[in-house]
């Protein structure tokens, strides 16, 4: 079965640095593979969308690699910032699968 | 644009009562999702629909039934709530499937707990 693993434990880190959050998935090649963003209390908000052919992608403090051949998907925020804390979630498409999401706190 | 809204945010069922949950969407969009979210879980797919009039089963489809009569709104239901039930139930919606157009709007969610 599909299963698509994203750190359970938290990451901690300092305003300023770079955070590194990381998606892991098996016995399956998606098309594409999505990054959200949930903040407590609220739905999921989309921030990218990176596909297969693609090795890396931007949108101003984010950036996205998928590595098809590790299944390996990471999500950076440069330049972290307090107001990034919250929890990041991958998503597999063109099956619905959601990872279950890291809890990233950015200390100021 | 409200976006999407979900109806109720809360609700407390006794286990064995039923009801209804509504899901409204203004963007015109063609796909509609519910997903439940557990803790440690993720989100998993209930059911969605690709267009008015049709339903499609998800990942967790059991114990739910859904109705898409208008293209806007989506309903999810609970024949016979069951305390494995009690979860947040997020609605979402896409234009399409097709990559280009295919984020998920999502609501704010509703929080159901079965006793």
């Amino acid at each position: 079965s599909q299963k698509i693993e994203q750190n359970s434990e938290a990451l901690n880190i300092q305003e300023g640095k770079t955070a590194t959050l990381t998606c892991n998935y098996t016995n399956y090649s998606p098309a594409y593979l999505q990054w959200y963003r949930q903040d407590p209390g609220r739905g999921p908000v989309f921030l990218l969308l990176i596909r297969e052919n693609e090795k890396e992608k931007r949108k101003e403090r984010l950036k996205v690699t998928f590595d098809t051949t590790l299944k390996q998907s990471l999500f950076h925020i440069t330049a972290s910032q307090p107001a990034d804390s919250a929890t990041y979630l991958c998503a597999l498409r063109n099956k619905f699968y959601f990872g279950s999401g890291t809890k990233l706190n950015v200390k100021p | 644009n409200a976006g999407v809204t979900q109806t109720p945010k809360f609700r407390v069922l006794k286990t064995g009562q039923s009801m209804t949950l509504l899901c409204a969407q203004d963007m015109n969009h063609e796909y509609m999702y519910w997903y439940r979210q557990d803790p440690g879980m993720g989100l998993r797919l209930i059911h969605y629909s690709v267009g008015e009039g049709t339903t499609a089963k998800g990942e967790v489809p059991d114990g739910y039934n859904v109705s898409r009569l208008k293209k806007q709104n989506f309903l999810l239901g609970l024949e016979s709530a069951a305390p494995s039930q009690t979860s947040v139930y997020f609605c979402a919606s896409s234009y399409s499937e097709l990559v280009s157009t295919d984020t998920q709007y999502f609501g704010p969610g509703t929080r159901l707990t079965v006793l």
